[in-house]
């Protein structure tokens, strides 16, 4: 069966744009996770979503925000784009939500989108 | 919260050589433990996971990894590498009480296999 399949793989945008990410995860899978990847701050967690709703947020500004339809699709939109939000963003789902006894904590991840800030 | 030590960042090894990469893990709860790897421009994949029963865990690909509670450390290691086997690995932490399978990752070792 097919993958988490992130869209688009590659963008550039200049400071103060914003962008928005998508997320297709493996089907059958509810629950979708964000990480941001750079160089300097490694893997970082964002956000988690199930059943539309949001279950857990990482550290980062309200610039950053998501959301998931009810397909189990995600979306992630960065406004007031800075320099440093350049990173590949990557998206992993898995078959349950966490919390859950059946969760193994295994994480499907797509390939990302890096996104490049001018 | 967790947080997770890779000691080295990059790894140089030759072609049939052992390796070992290092993780060590600090939290103040029961935690899961997984190594990923992640090849160039590509997302992780996962290589294994302990999550309880044998402190041994080992991968279809011929890497192991032991569950060390009292060293909190989960190294990563196989007796003989391949030039495929050039990629990045992640060791990766999430509490199992906090009712979230959110990953807290290290910073991540490059593995480089040469002939």
């Amino acid at each position: 069966k097919a993958g988490v399949t992130q869209t688009p793989r590659y963008l550039i945008k200049t400071r103060g744009q914003q962008v928005t990410l998508s997320c297709s995860p493996i089907s059958g899978h509810r629950s979708v996770s964000w990480y941001q990847q750079t160089p300097g701050q490694g893997l970082q967690f964002l956000f988690e979503y199930f059943s539309e709703t949001q279950r857990n947020k990482g550290n980062f500004p309200g610039r950053f925000s998501g959301r998931q339809f009810s397909n189990s699709r995600s979306e992630m939109n960065v406004s007031t784009l800075e320099l440093g939000d350049s990173a590949l963003y990557l998206c992993a789902s898995s078959l349950v939500p966490s919390g859950l006894n059946t969760n193994t904590g295994e994480l499907f991840f797509g390939e990302g989108s890096r996104l490049t800030v001018l | 919260a967790q947080s997770v030590t890779q000691l080295d960042s990059q790894v140089p090894v030759f072609e049939e050589a052992p390796v070992e990469l290092r993780c060590n893990y600090s939290s103040s709860v029961s935690v899961y433990l997984f190594w990923y790897v992640q090849y160039p421009n590509q997302g992780l994949q996962l290589l294994l996971k302990y999550l309880s029963g044998s402190t041994l865990v080992e991968s279809i690909n011929g890497f192991e990894a032991e569950f060390n509670k009292s060293q909190t450390s989960f190294h990563l290691r196989k007796p003989s590498v391949h030039i495929s086997d050039t990629a990045e690995y992640f060791c990766a932490v999430s509490d199992i009480n906090s009712g979230y399978s959110t990953l807290t990752f290290g910073k991540g070792t490059m593995l480089l296999v040469s002939p």
